[in-house]
């Protein structure tokens, strides 16, 4: 089966710079996702690795490892509206077209 | 100028009753998702249509039907609801998955459905 897993909870304070991790076990992998949800919304895209290395998007970046089947979401310069459930998500490269989706990792900044 | 879209949002019935729920996307993708989120916040396919046609059907009970009347919409019909299927449901598009350009899935608001 596929499967994703990430910490459930990380706390961290404004300013500061935050790493969530993902490890995955699937079969066909394409790439990773990584996908902000704040209560109550839609879950929305923020980055996708095709390929090992660091992609960075302003104040986010994400990484992947194929060898180590791992990547992470680094957050830097928190802000409280950073608060948010954070989810890895992965490509599989076969007949399915869908995300097989980690449990989330909630971010809670403090002032 | 909304993209993804659903109605209705909140959703209170009683168990062993029939709902739909609808979604429509403005983006021109072809491929369409149902995604049931519980109350753990997992998050997991149901659903996908790509250009009106089913291409993936995960282990969900037949009382749900999905139905795709043009690549734009894609609704979702449920039978004898019971208590379990309480969650929040959300539609996606994106374009096909494992295109090198694109991977984003766009999704709607969700909807809350609560069966008491």
């Amino acid at each position: 089966g596929q499967s994703l897993e990430q910490p459930s909870e990380v706390t961290a304070v404004e300013g500061a710079i935050v790493q969530i991790n993902c490890t995955y076990q699937t079969s066909g992998f394409y790439g990773l996702s990584w996908y902000q949800q704040h209560d109550g919304g839609a879950p929305t895209f923020l980055s996708y690795n095709a390929l090992d290395g660091l992609e960075e998007t302003g104040r986010f970046s994400s990484f992947l490892s194929r060898s180590d089947s791992y990547g992470y979401l680094l957050l830097q310069e928190l802000q409280m509206k950073d608060s948010a459930s954070y989810f890895c998500a992965a490509c599989i490269r076969t007949g399915r077209r869908a995300l097989t989706f980690g449990s989330g990792t909630r971010l809670q900044v403090q002032p | 100028d909304t993209a993804v879209s659903q109605t209705p949002k909140y959703l209170v019935t009683q168990m062993g009753n029939d709902k739909s729920i609808k979604c429509e996307q403005n983006l021109g993708h072809d491929t369409m998702y149902w995604y049931k989120q519980d109350s753990k916040k997992f998050l997991k396919i149901m659903f996908s249509y790509n250009n009106k046609e089913l291409i993936i059907n995960e282990t969900v009970p037949n009382r749900f039907s999905p139905k795709s009347p043009d690549k734009a919409h894609l609704n979702l019909h449920i039978n004898s609801l019971e208590l379990g299927d309480s969650a929040v449901y959300f539609c996606a598009s994106s374009h096909p998955l494992g295109a090198e350009t694109y991977n984003e899935q766009f999704f709607g608001p969700g909807t809350r459905l609560t069966v008491l």
